[in-house]
């Protein structure tokens, strides 16, 4: 069974671009999570979409959006980008009250 | 937000010593989870402790849910170089989003 698969893998941005991450769940999987890890934060919750529908969301500004479609992958999208946005963006699939299962991330760095 | 704070932030030892690493919060638990993660991947679950007391084994290393279940512990026995990586715990409070903590960074020494 393959596992969460993220791309791009690596993704180089400017201060004030946008940015758009993609999420394949394994398969079965409907919900879909996605983290912000940094050094100083550590892995901050994003959101939770289910069946298409955003379910949760964490305390992070409006410019970080996101969306699941009717397949259940996901993407998320960062507008305005700053220099604080660099991290490793990680996305999670499960199926309901059960473990989450990660990706490898896609790291992004803002300049 | 709850906290949970994760002790030691960085440890480093020789091969095939002990160590244990913790996980703290003020509040209490639903249920608590230990991951692994090494560089260049995302965490993988390693346990799921729920009951307060409980123990859990996996090889070579013990995790232990606080009796009041809000602290966690993992013990690595005979540390092995393969055991290296970022160790994460995350807790769920009631009904709200599993919250992770800031991590222990392993590193073993051959």
């Amino acid at each position: 069974k393959a596992g969460v698969t993220q791309t791009p893998r690596y993704l180089i941005k400017t201060r004030g671009q946008q940015v758009t991450l993609s999420c394949s769940p394994i398969s079965g999987h409907r919900s879909v999570s996605w983290y912000q890890q940094t050094p100083g934060q550590g892995l901050q919750f994003l959101f939770e979409y289910f069946s298409e529908t955003q379910r949760n969301k964490g305390n992070f500004p409006g410019r970080f959006s996101g969306r699941q479609f009717s397949n259940s992958r996901s993407e998320m999208n960062v507008s305005t980008l700053e220099l604080g946005d660099s991290a490793l963006y990680l996305c999670a699939s499960s199926l309901p009250s059960s473990p989450l299962h990660f990706g490898n991330g896609t790291r992004l760095t803002v300049t | 937000t709850q906290l949970l704070e994760q002790s030691p932030q960085f440890l480093s030892i020789q091969e095939g010593e002990n160590l244990t690493v913790y996980c703290n919060s003020s509040s209490v638990f639903s249920s608590l989870q230990w991951y692994r993660q090494e560089p260049g991947e995302g965490p993988v679950l390693l346990v799921t402790v729920v009951t307060g007391g409980e123990v859990k084994k996996l090889k070579r290393l013990t995790f232990q849910f606080g009796d009041a279940r809000k602290d966690s512990s993992l013990h690595i026995t005979a540390a092995q170089p393969g055991d290296t990586g970022l160790y994460l715990c995350a807790g769920i409070f009631g009904n709200e989003k599993l919250t992770f903590g800031t991590g222990t960074r392993l590193t073993i020494i051959p």
